[in-house]
């Protein structure tokens, strides 16, 4: 079965700094990976996705996520946190076997001080 | 714009009623998702479409009904055997049930019981 862990529900930051929230997965199959960040009181914004090819795969906004296959992760990462950052992050996955679901992590709240 | 409009952003909905929420989506994208988002437990699926006059339940169906009588829309019915039904509702839309798409989701609607 599927599933994705959050371990953070909240990550602290200081703007300037790196920043990296962690997701980790369980599939079947080969994973399709997804981040999304969500605004208060607004639906989901698609950040990137992994289906294939390198494991570093840049999205929207200068973040970025690295697939590492041996350790089941996909944490997301940004080089310099903006204040502007600051909202809450969903990790997906979805398997190659046919299947149409796509699970969603608990989310992890980002707070970006200035 | 192509989007996904949900509507109406905040509903009051009183003990035995029923309440339909609006999802029109001009993406032509195939599938369709309701989901429900409590805090600290992420997106919960209800029902899903992946094509016209078809959907199937998902995670936590009960108390809920959804029709899919053309492409655009894809209204969810919050119906009074929802013991607990406040939360916020989101709808999404994917070109196909397919595990490498990406969700598009609308901005919700912030249900609650009076």
């Amino acid at each position: 079965a599927q599933s994705v862990a959050q371990p953070e529900d909240q990550v602290n930051v200081a703007e300037g700094n790196p920043l990296t929230v962690k997701c980790t997965y369980s599939v079947s199959g080969n994973p399709y990976l997804f981040w999304y960040v969500q605004y208060p009181n607004r639906g989901l914004q698609f950040l990137l996705k992994y289906i294939t090819g390198d494991n570093l795969v840049k999205g929207s906004y200068g973040f970025e996520a690295e697939f590492n296959k041996s350790q089941t992760s996909f944490h997301l990462k940004k080089p310099s946190a903006l204040v502007s950052d600051s909202a809450l992050y969903f990790c997906a996955v979805s398997d190659n076997t046919g299947g149409f679901k796509t699970i969603f992590g608990a989310g992890t709240r980002l707070f970006v001080k200035a | 714009d192509g989007g996904i409009t949900q509507s109406p952003k905040y509903l009051f909905r009183k003990e035995g009623q029923n309440v339909t929420l609006s999802c029109e989506q001009n993406l032509n994208h195939d599938a369709m998702y309701w989901y429900r988002q409590d805090p600290g437990q992420g997106l919960r699926l209800i029902y899903y479409s992946q094509i016209v006059n078809d959907f199937q339940k998902g995670d936590i169906a009960e108390g809920y009904s959804v029709s899919r009588e053309k492409k655009e829309s894809f209204p969810l019915t919050v119906t009074s055997a929802q013991k607990n039904p406040t939360a916020f509702y989101l709808c999404a839309s994917s070109a196909a049930t397919g595990s490498g798409y990406g969700y598009t989701f609308g901005s919700g609607t912030r249900l609650t019981v009076v």
